[in-house]
């Protein structure tokens, strides 16, 4: 069946350093994929998604590639901020009903001044 | 623009007591999905609906009951809470299978 496998966490890095976190996938066929945040006492939200092959998804100077031949999702960001500390999870909906979606684990990333 | 909206955002049950945690969406979505997530876990899919007068059982059921009587609304009954049932519980929705998911704020459960 359809699996994600998420960088482990926490994450603790000082402001203005370079982030990756790792989603690794397993799914039938070109599903898409998406970069969920979910900041202290809120829900989760969608950061950012890849529809296809190739595809970059971007936004709050994030950016992520689909990558299909190594099933991969990773998630990076230049310079991060003290506003980024959050939970993050990668995604992958199943390919006709997103709410069984497949979550990774979801990891914690602490952003220091 | 409300969204997905959860009440109440928290609560403490006893043993043995029932309630609803209320969810209502406005985007006239038809999935509708309720997970709960654990301290420092990830999601897991406890019931899920596909649109009015359709309800399936997801990963984690056992425990729980929903009823989807119109689009809008997403009740998720706890009968006879348990302390396993402590967790905080997002409602989600989307408008299509392949789309991503708009959650609530949550609802955080204690249950002593």
């Amino acid at each position: 069946g359809d699996s994600v496998t998420q960088m482990e966490g926490p994450v603790t890095l000082s402001e203005e350093a370079f982030l990756t976190i790792n989603c690794t996938y397993t799914a039938t066929g070109y599903p898409s994929l998406f970069w969920y945040v979910q900041y202290p006492g809120e829900g989760l939200q969608l950061l950012l998604k890849a529809t296809k092959a190739d595809d970059k998804g971007s936004n709050k100077g994030f950016e992520a590639t689909y990558r299909k031949e190594t099933t991969s999702f990773h998630l990076e960001k230049g310079s991060v901020q003290v506003s980024d500390s959050a939970v993050y999870f990668c995604a992958l909906p199943s390919g006709t009903n997103a709410g069984k979606s497949t979550f990774g684990d979801g990891t914690t990333l602490t952003v220091k001044p | 623009n409300a969204g997905v909206t959860q009440t109440p955002k928290f609560r403490i049950l006893k043993i043995g007591q029932s309630m609803t945690l209320q969810c209502a969406q406005d985007m006239n979505h038809n999935y509708m999905y309720w997970y709960r997530q654990d301290p420092g876990m990830g999601l897991k899919l406890i019931y899920y609906s596909v649109g009015a007068g359709i309800t399936d059982k997801g990963e984690v059921p056992n425990g729980y009951n929903v009823s989807r009587s119109t689009t809008e609304d997403f009740p998720l009954r706890l009968e006879l809470a348990a302390p396993s049932q402590t967790s905080v519980y997002f409602c989600a929705s989307g408008d299509r299978g392949n789309s991503p998911l708009h959650f609530g704020n949550g609802t955080r459960l204690t249950v002593t």
